[in-house]
């Protein structure tokens, strides 16, 4: 069974240009869960999406947008980059329809430079 | 909303040695609590986990331990090898996993 692909594997991109990052889910996974990963920060939860719908989000400004299709694979975009945004950027699928808690499967991630 | 904190930020062990990373977490309702690997370079798996209807749980050299009075949970590597090198991550979703709150990782070096 396919893992959790996220395209793509690295990205440059300059100050102001906007970008964005793909995650097909494991087959068969609804949630999908999108989140930021600095060397000071750790693992900062961006949004979460499940049947189509954003049912969390954390606090990262408007910048930060996504959205999930009918097949469950899901897109992050993010506008007006600034150099702060450079980062790796992970998504997770998970089966949970929530209430219970699974095991997130994350997938390699987009590795995001902004110069 | 969750707030989970983690220590400590880096720990080395002799081989052979124990390792104790410990989180802690806001909000009593969570009843999940997941320990997740990230080698170097590599995704973060997950490793174990606990729910809370149990004190403890145990997968050959790797346990976990959750007392939800004090609201705080531990994971325990014993005879540490090398290859246990890595940044390990404890998280707490919300009630409804619709939202995960990752502690800000340990790094663990094992020295041979």
């Amino acid at each position: 069974k396919a893992g959790v692909t996220q395209t793509p594997r690295y990205l440059i991109k300059t100050r102001g240009q906007q970008v964005t990052l793909s995650c097909s889910p494991i087959s068969g996974h609804r949630s999908v869960s999108w989140y930021q990963q600095t060397p000071g920060q750790g693992l900062q939860f961006l949004f979460e999406y499940f049947s189509e719908t954003q049912r969390n989000k954390g606090n990262f400004p408007g910048r930060f947008s996504g959205r999930q299709f009918s097949n469950s694979r899901s897109e992050m975009n993010v506008s007006t980059l600034e150099l702060g945004d450079s980062a790796l950027y992970l998504c997770a699928s998970s089966f949970s329809s929530g209430g219970e808690g699974t095991e997130a499967f994350f997938g390699q991630g987009t590795r995001l430079t902004v110069v | 909303g969750e707030n989970v904190e983690q220590h400590p930020s880096t720990l080395s062990v002799q081989e052979g040695d124990s390792a104790v990373i410990k989180c802690t977490y806001s909000d009593s309702a969570s009843n999940y609590f997941p320990w997740y690997k990230q080698e170097l370079g590599k995704r973060p798996q997950l490793i174990i986990d606990i729910r809370s209807n149990v004190g403890e749980k145990k997968d050959q050299r790797i346990a976990v331990t959750l007392n939800k009075t004090a609201k705080h949970f531990s994971l325990h590597i014993t005879e540490t090898q090398p290859e246990d090198s890595a940044v390990y991550f404890c998280a707490a979703p919300s009630p409804g996993y619709q939202k995960v709150t990752f502690g800000t990782g340990t790094k663990l070096q094992v020295i041979p």
